[in-house]
């Protein structure tokens, strides 16, 4: 059974850190994984999606990585600003007959002005 | 990029009653849409995929006859919470997956309040 889990559960950073956010899965035969944001009582928003095969992916101040073999993958973001406080979600898509979204346990962010 | 439309946003229902939500994918068909239950300050949990033309399939734990989903089209999805309690107040939200390598795509959640 896949298990996804995020470290930090919470995290506080003053305003223009650099700072990076874990994501951990024990199941590797994964189809690709994406990263989300989430702010309170709203529903998602896609950031990232990495594809099985790729290594990172890169979109403004975000990078994600991939490491399918250990399973882990981190979202890096430069530069932090008090907008980008909110939960963070990595979820991991298996494909084929059971193409859905495993959850992380998400990592609560607090960007501090 | 594609677009799901989940209707009603939020919704305060009397225990015992029953409350449907809908799940619609704007701009694309999709076989397959799957719904998702969050309690506060928890991550995402799957309750059930929902098949085009065909019986839902359920997660370990959740009550099929409590939580019923119909896909009677490829762009509609509804659950259904029948008889509801106070502790199906809960976040609800759909997804719909993108074709081939392409990412899922989210419906705006429900927020579901049972008194």
């Amino acid at each position: 059974k896949q298990e996804v889990t995020q470290i930090p559960a919470a995290l506080s950073v003053p305003e223009g850190e650099n700072l990076v956010l874990n994501c951990s899965f024990t199941d590797s035969a994964i189809y690709n994984l994406q990263w989300f944001r989430q702010d309170p009582g709203k529903g998602l928003t896609s950031l990232l999606l990495i594809q099985s095969s790729q290594r990172e992916q890169t979109s403004g101040r975000l990078n994600a990585s991939l490491d399918k073999s250990s399973g882990r993958s981190t979202l890096y973001i430069a530069a932090s600003q008090p907008g980008d406080s909110a939960t963070y979600l990595c979820a991991v898509r298996r494909g084929g007959a059971t193409n859905k979204l495993i959850f992380g346990t998400g990592t609560l962010l607090a960007v501090q002005p | 990029g594609a677009v799901v439309s989940q209707h009603p946003s939020w919704v305060i229902c009397k225990s015992g009653t029953s409350v449907k939500i809908e799940c619609r994918s704007l701009d694309f068909q999709a076989t397959t849409m799957f719904w998702y239950r969050q309690f506060p300050k928890q991550s995402l949990m799957l309750m059930a995929t929902s098949n085009e033309g065909s019986k839902a399939t359920y997660e370990q734990g959740v009550e099929k006859d409590k939580f019923l989903i119909n896909h009677a089209s490829l762009t509609l999805s509804t659950l259904t919470v029948t008889s509801a309690h106070p502790e199906d107040s809960s976040f609800y939200i759909c997804s719909a997956p993108g074709q081939g390598e392409s990412e899922a795509f989210f419906g705006q959640g429900t927020r579901l309040t049972v008194v």
